[in-house]
């Protein structure tokens, strides 16, 4: 069974950092394009970044570009979402989900991750 | 604001169905057929429950149905279960960002 498992999530500072951790099992992990979504509490879905299944190509959404890092290690099966310069708008769950390529080419998640809360505030 | 507009909310009662419309723009919805849908139980991950608009991914049941027509996408519940009250989001590729998603509609089962 495909499963995916968030941590690093916590308490952080304003202009602080933390790095989150996405654990994959149950599927060849180097294959899959994965993406980071987040929801602030209270409210929708937001998406944050994807990454190929390579690792070589990167994308991420005008409010996180430059900086939130997205990355993985195929080798340990995990994709990592560096966070940097954190704001008090970046509180949220934040969840990894495995991109599902289909026929016609839409990529959508069709495996998601439990979230790990991440709140930043004084 | 959400680039995708869903009602906030819609309700019904057991056995019958509802429809939750999702309106883009010719840059998103209407200019490709990427649509899906997630739907969200309180405390829970999303799960995929339609794809490139009228697609069913294995396991979901046949009471889920999408289409889509212009700029315009929509999800359709048939035969309501307690079990489908949960928040609902669409989503669409666009040309500016990979997941466009809704700002979600809450399903009420009454």
């Amino acid at each position: 069974e495909e499963h995916l498992l968030e941590s690093g999530g916590g308490l952080v500072q304003p202009g602080g950092s933390l790095r989150l951790s996405c654990a994959a099992s149950g599927f060849n992990f180097s294959n899959f394009a994965l993406t980071w979504v987040r929801q602030a509490p209270g409210k929708g879905l937001q998406w944050v970044s994807a990454i190929s299944a390579s690792g070589n190509t990167a994308y991420s959404a005008e409010s996180v570009k430059g900086r939130f890092t997205t990355s993985r290690d195929n080798s340990k099966n995990t994709l990592y979402l560096q966070m940097d310069s954190l704001r008090a708008e970046d509180t949220a769950v934040y969840y990894c989900a495995k991109d599902y390529k289909t026929a016609s080419g839409d990529y959508v998640g069709d495996c998601w991750g439990q979230g790990t809360l991440v709140t930043v505030s004084s | 604001q959400s680039a995708l507009t869903q009602p906030a909310s819609v309700s019904a009662s057991p056995g019958q169905s509802i429809t939750i419309s999702c309106s883009g723009t010719s840059g998103d919805i209407g200019g490709y057929k990427y649509v899906s849908w997630y739907q969200q139980h309180p405390g829970r991950a999303p799960k995929l429950i339609i794809y490139e608009v009228t697609h069913r991914p294995s396991g979901i049941s046949t009471r889920f149905s999408g289409s889509k027509s212009g700029n315009t996408a929509s999800l359709t519940i048939s035969g309501l279960q307690p079990e489908d009250e949960a928040d609902y989001y669409c989503s669409s590729y666009s040309s500016t960002i990979t997941w466009m998603f809704g700002g979600g509609t809450k399903l009420t089962v009454l």
